[in-house]
């Protein structure tokens, strides 16, 4: 149980295009889920928790208008990376917590997005 | 904020051999997990361990947290435990601090 997919698990798009990332959790359901980045042999950084049926809450420094999140089932919540530029390439990760469980996070595999 | 500290940052094991990996936290922290980053970017769920002890296999963590720590011991390594393993955690909200990560390598 507890599984979460992301889609596409990986993207190679131009710069100045828009890249939607999808996060769903497949056995659960989510009212919050999370949107990590990564650089290489980084740490996770949260972008922003995403709230079913509510906005998004962004972390500091964090462009909202570039990172638009939708959250608007139980079970899928999504990032969109608007007018992409190449320093916007990097590791993206969703994890999710099971509104009917306990507070743990289960992530997705990740989406590796590559901006030429 | 919380500040999440983990050591040793590097580790390198012949395999069979036996670690501990700590992770330290500034402030009193809640629901803290172990994960483990595969080599293909999978966060794989190790503990939940808020406090005590607990033992999956050949892993098993420690968290003490009135002193703001948790440990973890991984024995009889094998090269599949390979990766970079994290602690992370929360003050009470749903917004979860990660560590630096202890990247682990084990040769054969």
């Amino acid at each position: 149980g507890a599984v979460v997919s992301q889609h596409p698990s990986w993207v190679i798009c131009k710069s100045g295009t828009s890249v939607k990332i999808e996060c769903r959790s497949l056995d659960f359901q989510a009212t919050t889920m999370f949107w990590y980045r990564q650089f290489p042999k980084q740490s996770l950084m949260l972008m922003a928790t995403s709230n079913e049926g509510s906005k998004a809450t962004y972390e500091q420094g964090v462009e909202k208008d570039k990172f638009l999140i939708n959250h608007a089932s139980l079970t899928l919540s999504t990032l969109t990376v608007t007018s992409a530029h190449p320093e916007d390439s990097s590791f993206y990760i969703c994890s999710a917590r099971d509104t009917a469980g306990g507070p743990q996070q289960y992530f997705g595999p990740g989406t590796r997005l590559t901006v030429t | 904020g919380i500040q999440v500290e983990q050591s040793p940052p590097d580790l390198i094991l012949q395999e069979g051999a036996n670690s501990t990996l700590r992770c330290n936290f500034s402030d009193s922290v809640n629901n803290l997990q172990w994960f483990h980053q595969n080599p293909w970017g999978q966060l794989i769920n190790l503990f939940y361990i808020p406090s005590g002890t607990k033992q999956n296999g050949r892993l098993s963590a420690t968290t003490v947290a009135t002193e703001r720590y948790s440990l973890l011991y991984i024995s009889s390594s094998q090269t599949t435990d390979s990766g970079v393993y994290f602690c992370a955690g929360n003050t009470g909200g749903f917004k979860t601090i990660f560590g630096a990560g202890t990247r682990l390598f084990v040769k054969a």
